[in-house]
């Protein structure tokens, strides 16, 4: 089966510095990627996501990456703040599934946020 | 109205106690989705309803048994559950059910004890 990890599960940044949060995955008929934020005590919220047919595309101080050559996502943040302390995860869809449903989710980094 | 609330928010039960998780969405979402989520770790996929009939049980033992009453509610009942069962419980909707892929909404989630 498929599976999305990341190589790092932690990573801490100066406050106004850019992060950079990466995610490998195995699948190839993986079409659809999300990034999640997970703070304490809540659910995952919606970042940003992208579709296999970009490489790349910009939010609100996010910009997501995608490297399907080496099956690589990255997720960039510009300026991190304190309040982008959180764990952040990628997640994948089958292409192959027709419910348009089946995340999978990779392990997670930790952001922490040094003032 | 854009939100997936959950009910409780925790919940301490022992392994011979009856009980039941709630969620409910009201942005007309035919998808509908639990997660187990344990400490340090992704959420991990239970159990999705498409349209209110059950599409995807990822081989979750009976001890949970889900319920959709109508499009908007969801519930998770639970029978004898085993310490190891402990875990942040998530409920996620979304729009779509089929033919493309759509991003989901979480709940903030119900931290379950089992003792």
């Amino acid at each position: 089966g498929e599976s999305v990890g990341l190589h790092l599960p932690t990573l801490s940044v100066q406050e106004g510095d850019n992060s950079i949060i990466n995610c490998a995955y195995s699948n190839s008929a993986s079409d659809y990627f999300i990034w999640y934020k997970q703070e304490s005590g809540k659910g995952p919220q919606f970042i940003i996501d992208i579709r296999s047919n970009m490489d790349k595309r910009q939010g609100q101080r996010v910009t997501v990456l995608l490297n399907k050559t080496v099956k690589h996502l990255s997720l960039q943040i510009a300026a991190t703040q304190p309040g982008d302390s959180a764990v952040y995860f990628c997640a994948d869809q089958d292409g192959r599934d027709n419910y348009g449903q089946n995340f999978v989710f990779g392990p997670g980094t930790r952001l922490s946020v040094l003032p | 109205d854009t939100e997936v609330t959950q009910t409780p928010k925790h919940l301490v039960m022992g392994m011979t106690n009856k009980k039941s998780l709630k969620c409910e969405q009201h942005m007309g979402h035919r998808a509908m989705y639990w997660y187990k989520q344990k400490a340090k770790k992704p959420p991990e996929l239970m159990f999705v309803y498409s349209y209110e009939k059950l599409s995807i049980n990822e081989s979750v033992p009976s001890r949970f048994s889900p319920e959709c009453p109508n499009s908007s509610l969801l519930n998770l009942h639970l029978h004898a559950l085993q310490p190891e069962d402990s875990a942040l419980y998530l409920c996620a909707s979304s729009q779509g059910t089929s033919g493309g892929v759509y991003e989901q909404f979480f709940g903030p989630g119900t931290r379950l004890t089992v003792l």
